[in-house]
């Protein structure tokens, strides 16, 4: 099993520039996250996805749109870069929204952005 | 003010010493306490996992949490340069709710 994996590693966008940072894991699990990590702030929930189907707003969702396109997929999309937005994007999923074990969270490599 | 507080270090030890990682929480109504290991350009990894109050050991690490404080620790007994890591520190109310994570502590072990 690879887990979760995201696409692309690395990334550099000019001010205003359109990107969306691919998510996709094989463990079946209901639940998925997009974190942001910065220096001196730690992560920060951006978005979530309970089930397939439903998405919900985390700590700092502006400026990001998301798509739960099916129960393996779970994309982030930056419509307008900001160099506010330069940071290590974090995909994560876990078993159950509800459940007992949606503490247990399993992180991809990560994305790094990087916005002139 | 974050929901969970923890001093983000740099924190350096010889190898071989005890390592002591704290944090501090706000909400009383966190249950599930969690400490993350993030390797230098990875993805955080599940180290341990608490429900309540109490403590839980698992080979050279063990989890404390002391409720009535709202205080959570790691120890490293042994610790190794394989250790060196950032450790976050998490919370969360119940399952089914979003992990509040602490800025994380960054850990050298020298040899």
């Amino acid at each position: 099993n690879a887990g979760v994996t995201q696409t692309p590693k690395f990334q550099v966008l000019k001010t205003g520039q359109s990107m969306t940072l691919q998510c996709a894991q094989d463990m079946n699990h209901n639940s998925m996250y997009w974190y942001r990590q910065d220096p001196g702030m730690g992560l920060r929930l951006i978005y979530y996805s309970a089930s397939e189907g439903t998405t919900d707003k985390g700590e700092v969702p502006n400026g990001y749109n998301v798509s739960r396109l099916n129960k393996r997929e779970f994309s982030l999309r930056l419509e307008s870069a900001a160099p506010s937005q330069t940071s290590v994007y974090f995909c994560a999923s876990s078993e159950l929204a509800g459940g007992l074990l949606t503490y247990e969270q399993y992180f991809g490599p990560g994305t790094r952005l990087t916005v002139t | 003010q974050k929901e969970v507080e923890q001093d983000p270090g740099p924190l350096s030890v010889p190898e071989g010493a005890i390592v002591s990682l704290n944090c501090t929480y706000s909400n009383s109504a966190f249950q599930y306490f969690m400490w993350y290991r993030q390797y230098s350009r990875k993805g955080p990894e599940l180290l341990m996992y608490t429900y309540s109050s109490g403590n839980k050991e698992d080979g050279r690490f063990t989890a404390q949490v002391d409720k009535s404080s709202k205080y959570i620790s790691l120890f490293i007994r042994d610790s190794q340069p394989s250790d060196s890591a950032t450790y976050l520190c998490a919370t969360s109310r119940n399952s089914g709710y979003a992990l509040n994570f602490g800025k994380g502590t960054s850990l050298l072990v020298t040899p």
